[in-house]
């Protein structure tokens, strides 16, 4: 079993409409949580960050962390286009460990 | 970007031949890593480095080492390029303040072909 479990999609969207991300982890030592964004063609960029359990919030996007099931959601409200992308989930057990990473979904939101 | 830069962005190499990528950044940061992507996979870890001559394996380091002789620069060795090593290679760094548990800075990736 993979440390960090996640679903490539695809998943096509309307424009407007809530976008629910998720991934799933093994290692209950595991205690901070991260989401990228990653353009086509481009390199990841962080969009949030989650130190142990509890929701972040940013704009229209959301964060939520429930380590008790082992379970992490990005949220996006009011979907735009420019939010097509590719989300990878990634997290580490503490601050000197390497990220490990999700295999990503890619998301489109149409217009 | 941060201050990253990876070079060469593209190159083509024939199996069989040493290549090496450059990492370049200009912020003064400790930790550097080098990642692989591809699809089916997600990125994986190569190797990272904690400091000047400091490095350790990732997930999926042989065929490949790593050198770093100073803070700004982490060079990726392929020794004898095989075709398997066909990726987009990523250099990050770790960020400072509320981002310095995480890689939070990546460069734009060296799309790798290896024929």
């Amino acid at each position: 079993q993979k440390e960090v479990e996640q679903d490539p999609g695809p998943l096509s969207v309307p424009e407007g409409a809530i976008v629910s991300l998720n991934c799933t982890y093994s290692n209950s030592a595991f205690q901070y949580f991260m989401w990228y964004r990653q353009y086509s063609r481009k390199g990841p960029e962080l969009l949030m960050y989650t130190y142990s359990s509890g929701n972040k919030e940013d704009g229209r996007f959301t964060a939520q962390v429930d380590k008790s099931s082992k379970y992490i959601s990005l949220f996006i409200r009011d979907s735009q286009p420019s939010d097509s992308a590719t989300y990878l989930c990634a997290m580490k057990d503490s601050g000197n460990t390497p990220l490990v990473f999700g295999k990503g979904t890619r998301l489109s939101v149409i217009a | 970007d941060a201050g990253i830069t990876q070079s060469p962005r593209h190159k083509v190499t024939e199996t069989g031949t040493p290549v090496t990528l450059r990492c370049h950044q200009t912020e003064n940061h400790r930790y550097m890593y080098w990642y692989r992507q591809d699809p089916g996979h997600g990125l994986r870890l190569i190797h990272y480095s904690y400091g000047v001559k400091d490095t350790d394996k990732g997930e999926v380091s042989d065929g490949y080492s790593v050198s770093r002789s100073k803070t700004e620069d982490f060079l990726l060795t392929l020794e004898s390029a095989t075709s398997s090593q066909t990726s987009v290679y990523f250099c990050a760094i770790r960020g400072t303040g509320t981002d310095m548990n995480t890689e939070a800075f990546f460069g734009q990736g060296t799309r790798l072909t290896v024929v």
